[in-house]
């Protein structure tokens, strides 16, 4: 089955620490997208990117960083300058106008320990 | 910049009533989505709405677009606990690059 596979589930980070999260989608869309999720807020974009080798910066991109290599993978990296990381990580792609135009990932939980 | 608002943010209804959440928009859109989110979990797609006056309905869910006033509602009729979950609006813009932002969400708590 077509989906979107974000990886790990859960991650814990220590202070001062770079994590990458993983994101693969077997739909052949085009786009995919990061956003970020805090307790009892929307979701704000982080990253997005609407071909292979070329991203863009969303709303909230400072202390993250991505790459697009291939179609099939977008994967975030938050850094040390991220000094509030801890959120539920959503990423997502899309091909438009229909009623799943836009695919989520399960999600990935980060907590700074 | 555009914004998106919601209201009410926290929704606490009986089963069996009807109400209404509305979505409101700052900038003339393409598309407007509607999703709904379980605690700890992923958005699961309920409607996109394509057009002025689109309206879509799925069991106690219906979903309707006014892009002259910028504003989207979402219907529940005869809520039921099942309904219980947290209702995201997106806005689409289109262009060189498209992209979906969100609005606050509206937490919908149903009691028996």
């Amino acid at each position: 089955d077509g989906g979107i596979t974000q990886s790990p589930k859960y991650l814990f980070r220590k202070e001062g620490q770079n994590v990458t999260l993983s994101c693969e989608q077997n739909l052949n869309h085009d786009a995919m997208y990061w956003y970020r999720q805090d307790p009892g807020q929307g979701l704000r974009l982080i990253y997005y990117s609407q071909i292979v080798n070329d991203f863009q910066k969303g709303d909230i991109a400072e202390g993250y960083s991505v790459s697009r290599e291939k179609k099939e993978s977008f994967p975030l990296t938050v850094t040390s300058a991220q000094k509030n990381p801890t959120a539920f990580y959503l990423c997502a792609s899309s091909v438009h106008g229909t009623r799943d135009g836009y695919t989520f990932g399960s999600g990935t939980r980060l907590t700074v320990v | 910049e555009l914004k998106v608002e919601q209201n009410p943010l926290f929704l606490s209804m009986q089963e069996g009533k009807n109400y209404t959440i509305y979505c409101n928009y700052s900038t003339t859109s393409d598309r407007l989505y509607w999703y709904r989110q379980d605690p700890g979990k992923s958005l699961e797609s309920l409607f996109v709405l394509l057009s002025n006056g689109a309206v879509k309905q799925e069991g106690r869910l219906m979903a309707s677009l006014d892009t002259k006033a910028r504003l989207s509602t979402l219907h529940i009729t005869a809520a039921v606990h099942d309904l219980s979950a947290t209702y995201f609006c997106a806005v689409e813009i289109t262009g060189t690059a498209s992209k979906l932002t969100f609005g606050t969400g509206t937490r919908l708590q149903v009691t028996l």
